[in-house]
């Protein structure tokens, strides 16, 4: 079984700093890693994701994330925040052939002037 | 290519009555997935389609079905609808390939069920 935390549901951050929202993960097996982006009233929107090609991935946006095996962490980073990054953000896990995402509960990012 | 679409966009329903979401999967994607998200449960995984068959299943009651059809578009159905029921719906399509466990899934913008 899988499961994915999500260290604080919200998270503040002023225009021009450094994005870090926390996801740890639990697998039984090698997992697949991602994290997906939800604005207001849409669907979800992958930013980046992890399938063990290498550690440190690059998304859009200028969004990166660390896969960190010691400390089953993927945390999400970007180095400048943007007033359009104002959204939730969703940590998700895949092991095995089935397509099934576990998701974490989310983090809502706010990006204040 | 045309996105993931879901139909109806916005729903409201009185309980016991049911209800079907449509999703057309982009062009060329097979497997088809559904999840519930609610504030309180957040995002749930419900059923994943593969080539008109169920090829994997949340923990959902049987009250919620879904079906695939030949051209992979897929429908879902909640029978008996309760007030709980109330949440956005999304579905999600992924892209053929030998490496499919890492593929990722592509989602639709919702169906927002309302259960008065």
């Amino acid at each position: 079984a899988q499961s994915v935390t999500q260290l604080g549901s919200h998270v503040s951050v002023s225009e021009g700093a450094l994005v870090l929202l926390r996801c740890n993960y639990s697998s039984s097996v090698p997992p697949y890693l991602f994290w997906y982006v939800q604005y207001p009233n849409q669907g979800l929107q992958l930013l980046l994701k992890y399938t063990s090609a290498a550690t440190l991935v690059k998304g859009i946006n200028g969004f990166e994330a660390e896969f960190k095996k010691s400390e089953t962490s993927f945390h999400l980073t970007k180095p400048s925040a943007h007033m359009s990054d104002a959204a939730e953000y969703f940590c998700a896990v895949k092991a095995g052939t089935a397509s099934k995402l576990t998701f974490g509960t989310g983090t809502r990012l706010q990006v204040t002037l | 290519k045309a996105g993931v679409t879901q139909t109806p966009r916005y729903l409201i329903k009185t309980r016991g009555q049911q209800v079907t979401l449509s999703c057309s999967p982009i062009s060329g994607h097979r497997s088809v997935s559904w999840y519930q998200q609610t504030p309180g449960q957040g995002l749930q995984f419900l059923f994943e389609y593969f080539s008109e068959t169920q090829r994997n299943k949340g923990n959902f009651p049987g009250r919620f079905s879904g079906r695939q059809f030949s051209n992979s578009r897929s429908e879902m159905n909640v029978s008996t609808l309760e007030l709980g029921d109330s949440a956005l719906y999304l579905c999600a399509s992924s892209p053929p390939g030998g490496l499919a466990d890492h593929n990722e899934q592509f989602f639709g913008p919702g169906t927002r069920l309302t259960v008065l």
